[in-house]
Order: structure tokens, then C-alpha cells, then sequence
């Protein structure tokens, strides 16, 4: 089945320390968003690719990256993880950028220590 | 600027019984996009439905039923004969048409549903 895939579902990581989380689609879609949620509140985008363009909303910290060497692949990488960072990151996908429904993985439950 | 609102922060139910999921939304774009996503205890949020700002007629699939009202810019979502797996939170969510926008979803609070066996 098509699909999109996090990997790992948890990690843990210490305070400071980068940590990567990846996110990996079989659908072929051209948009690739990365989601953080925390305890008993909606998703908050951090930033999307279309194709290879690169879109960071304008209150998405420093501290969080994102790469997408390849149609399939997107990873966030957060520099210096924080206490306040801890959260689930979700990756979602879309065809195009207007009006199509997103399609997300099972998430990556993030602790920092 | 887009607002969704969720009024209902939980709902708990009896199995069997029906339960409508509140969603009132603010937009100043004449066209427009709703979703429902349904977000189980595992933490994936599953995609429900996709709604047009052109296309007002309600939708059925199932035990799940939707009634969209531009008149009062409501997109509720009615879960029939409820069951214990449709315990879950449940989020309004609306995008804009510009491209310029890229397809942000603007979510409500959600909805947590119980259902009690």
C-alpha cells in the first residue's frame, strides 16, 4: 500500500543534542510537510516542500532544519533540542499545493531529556 | 486571516448513540477547502473528507455523514449509531486557494469522542 512512513516512532534525546527525525512516501507527491504536536492541541505546520522549494512559516524556530534530497525522502533536524521541544512531529504529503487533502504518518513521539 | 473553531472539546457517548461534531469556520476567500481528520490514540491522523466552497451538497459514507452551510459557515460532522472504535480526536481543518498559501491547513482545537461500550 502507498503510504507515509516515520522513522522511529519514538525517540528520545538529550537536551542539546541534534537529533533527526525521518519521514519517507510512496505516494509521489510533490508536497512534504513537517507538523509538530503537543499534548491536547492541533498540529502547527513548521514549514513544507514543494518539489524542491523550500517554505518555512514564519514563526518556525532556527533551531528546526528540514532536507529533502529526493521526492521520497524529507527529514527535520533540530539543532538544539530544548525541553519545549518535546512533542510528536507528524509528516503529511499532498499531490499539488492547492486544496488537496494531506496524508500523514503515525508520527515521531520526540522526549528530550 | 483563517479560524477554525471546535466548540466541543470532548464528547463522551454511549455505543450506538449519535454524535455531531461542531465546526464554524472564518475565511475571506470566496474559494476555499474543509477537511475532517480523525486522530485515534495511535496518533495518525486519518483523512475523512475533503469539501469545495462551491459544493454545498452533504455527504454520506457510511455511519459518518457531513452537512456543510456556507449561510453559516458550518462544516459539521454527525457519526451515526456510534462504536467504541470511533473513539478518537477528531479535527475540523480549512485551506485557502492561493498557491501562495501552500495548502497551510488552519485546524479547529479538536474534538475528543468518547464512546463507551
Amino acid at each position: 500500500d502507498a503510504m507515509v512512513i516515520q522513522n522511529p516512532r519514538y525517540q528520545v534525546t538529550q537536551f542539546g543534542k541534534p537529533v533527526t527525525l525521518s519521514c519517507s512516501q510512496t505516494l509521489n507527491h510533490n508536497v512534504m510537510y513537517w507538523y509538530q504536536q503537543k499534548s491536547s492541541q492541533a498540529p502547527k505546520l513548521l514549514f513544507h516542500y514543494y518539489d524542491k522549494d523550500f517554505n518555512n512559516e514564519a514563526d518556525t524556530p532556527d533551531n528546526f532544519q528540514s532536507r529533502r534530497p529526493n521526492t521520497s525522502f524529507c527529514f527535520l533536524d533540530i539543532r538544539s533540542p530544548g525541553l519545549g521541544d518535546a512533542a510528536m512531529y507528524l509528516c503529511a504529503t499532498s499531490r499539488l499545493l492547492q486544496g488537496y487533502e494531506q496524508y500523514f504518518g503515525p508520527g515521531t513521539r520526540l522526549t528530550v531529556t | 486571516a483563517q479560524k477554525v473553531t471546535q466548540a466541543q472539546t470532548e464528547i463522551s457517548v454511549v455505543e450506538k448513540e449519535d454524535v455531531t461534531l461542531d465546526c464554524v469556520y472564518e475565511t475571506r476567500d470566496t474559494t476555499y477547502y474543509l477537511f475532517w481528520y480523525k486522530q485515534p490514540p495511535s496518533g495518525e491522523l486519518v483523512f475523512l473528507i475533503r469539501r469545495n466552497s462551491f459544493d454545498e451538497q452533504n455527504e454520506i459514507s457510511g455511519r459518518y455523514s457531513w452537512n456543510f452551510q456556507k449561510s453559516t459557515s458550518s462544516f459539521n460532522f454527525t457519526i451515526t449509531a456510534s462504536q467504541v472504535v470511533d473513539s478518537a480526536v477528531y479535527f475540523c481543518a480549512l485551506s485557502e486557494a492561493d498557491k501562495a498559501a501552500g495548502n497551510k491547513l488552519t485546524f479547529g482545537g479538536g474534538t475528543r469522542v468518547l464512546v463507551k461500550p
